[in-house]
């Protein structure tokens, strides 16, 4: 079957680093998608890979690893406002998307 | 980015009404448009598939008498929920995918309607 791992949750402390990671099995792969949500908002798109290798966007950042099936959300100099569930989904050779539970991601002073 | 809209943002009806719900995507061509369904403090759970001119592909366990869905044109989808009952009440959002000339294809999120039946 299809499957998305990510961790639950996640706590940072603000000004730090923090990785979340994503590993992946899917019928075919077009691409893998982090998204930002917001409690009680619609997601928000925040990067695409479909190539091996680093994105980089401005404190964010996404790595892929094809041969893996595993790509990670580097978020740099965390703010309060990066509060919020980081989606994974991956695209599959349908075109469909399968998404991960998603990680809440806590920053604390 | 692309926009993706919805409307409207809140709704609150009896229960036994019907609600629709409107997408549209403001900046592009949406040939496809997804609808999601979304509890408190869970995931994102895919409701149906919709594409221009055609009928939707609902996901296992969506009605589709009860959850009707209309994608008229390559820039409206609407979502009526028919004889709305408590159990209905989530979060409902659409979203568009837009195609670039590389092939990226993307998900642009509408931003939500909160649906709360009495």
């Amino acid at each position: 079957g299809q499957n998305i791992d990510q961790p639950t949750e996640m706590t940072a402390t603000e000004g730090a680093i923090v990785q979340i990671n994503c590993t992946y099995q899917t019928s075919g792969f077009n691409g893998l998608f982090w998204y930002q949500q917001h409690a009680g908002e619609a997601p928000t798109f925040l990067s695409y890979n479909v190539l091996d290798g680093l994105e980089e966007k401005g404190r964010f950042s996404s790595f892929l690893s094809r041969s893996k099936g595993y790509s990670y959300l580097l978020l740099k100099e965390l703010q309060m406002k990066d509060s919020a569930s980081y989606l994974c989904a991956v695209m599959d050779s349908n075109y469909q998307l399968i998404w991960g539970a998603g990680t809440k991601l806590i920053i604390k002073p | 980015g692309a926009v993706v809209s919805q409307h409207p943002s809140w709704v609150i009806c009896k229960s036994g009404t019907s609600v629709k719900i409107e997408c549209r995507s403001l900046d592009f061509q949406a040939t496809t448009m997804f609808w999601y369904r979304q509890f408190p403090k869970q995931s994102l759970m895919l409701m149906a598939t919709s594409n221009e001119g055609s009928k939707a592909t609902y996901e296992q366990g969506v009605e589709k008498d009860k959850f009707l869905i209309n994608h008229a044109s390559l820039t409206l989808s609407t979502l009526t929920v028919t004889s709305a009952h408590p159990e209905d009440s989530s979060f409902y959002i659409c979203s568009a995918r837009s195609v670039k000339g590389d092939q990226q294809e993307t998900q642009y999120f509408g931003p939500g309607t909160r649906l709360l039946v009495l």
